[in-house]
């Protein structure tokens, strides 16, 4: 079965530093272009940041200098590096997939809460 | 950056049409994607380049896209269709970017 499963979220102070995780299985992350998009309470959906199968990456301006996506080959897992939270960065974070034709999200991992607070 | 403007609720009674706009400035020169999202679910497409549907999504879903309007319509309404719809393009205008829409909560009456 193709999914993408998150993992790292939890409770973190400003200012404090977190890494997500996004494991694949039955589907090759080096091989796609993959994302993180979030989504605040009761809020809609962000797009976070994007890593094309060549390597390069972007940012959307509200996280760039401050979070950094990457990932292990070996390990076929997608991360995002988040340094300097802040309140405003509390949200559901969901890796996926995008296609190249389009440029949609095709798959989905079920998410990972992240919250920033004291 | 590219703004997409969703109205924030649509209500509709179960067997009518539920039609949700997507405003952005010539939406109609690009491809817009629609998600469906379900409380605590992760978002599903609906609707991708426009009009095409993702193999398992009932034929009810149907997309346009022209001008400044992307639309989604959902014929025959369910219970089950009950969700917040988002819409989403790819933009270059500063780097590489997707948009998302506001989102739009659909009520079956």
């Amino acid at each position: 079965e193709v999914q993408l499963v998150e993992s790292g979220g939890g409770l973190i102070q400003p200012g404090g530093s977190l890494r997500l995780s996004c494991a694949a299985s039955g589907f090759t992350v080096s091989s796609n272009y993959m994302s993180w998009v979030r989504q605040a309470p009761g809020k809609g959906l962000e797009w976070v940041s994007v890593i094309y199968s060549g390597g390069s990456t972007y940012y959307a301006d509200s996280v760039k200098g401050r979070f950094t996506i990457s990932r292990d080959n070996s390990k076929n897992t997608l991360y995002l590096q988040m340094n300097s939270l802040r309140a405003e960065d509390t949200a559901v974070y969901y890796c996926a997939s995008l296609t190249v034709t389009y440029w949609y999200f095709d798959l989905w991992g079920r998410g990972t809460l992240v919250t920033v607070s004291s | 950056s590219y703004v997409l403007t969703q109205p924030p609720s649509v209500s509709v009674a179960p067997g009518q049409t539920a039609r949700i706009t997507c405003g952005g400035n010539n939406i109609g020169s690009k491809s817009v994607h629609w998600y469906q999202q379900k409380p605590g679910q992760a978002p599903v497409l609906v609707v991708y380049d426009d009009s095409d549907r993702p193999s398992g999504i009932p034929e009810r879903f149907s997309g346009s896209n022209s001008g400044n309007t992307a639309t989604l319509t959902i014929s025959r309404v369910e219970a089950g269709d009950e969700a917040d719809y988002y819409c989403q393009v790819w933009d270059s205008s500063s780097g590489p970017t997707y948009v998302f829409g506001t989102g739009t909560k659909v009520t079956v009456l």
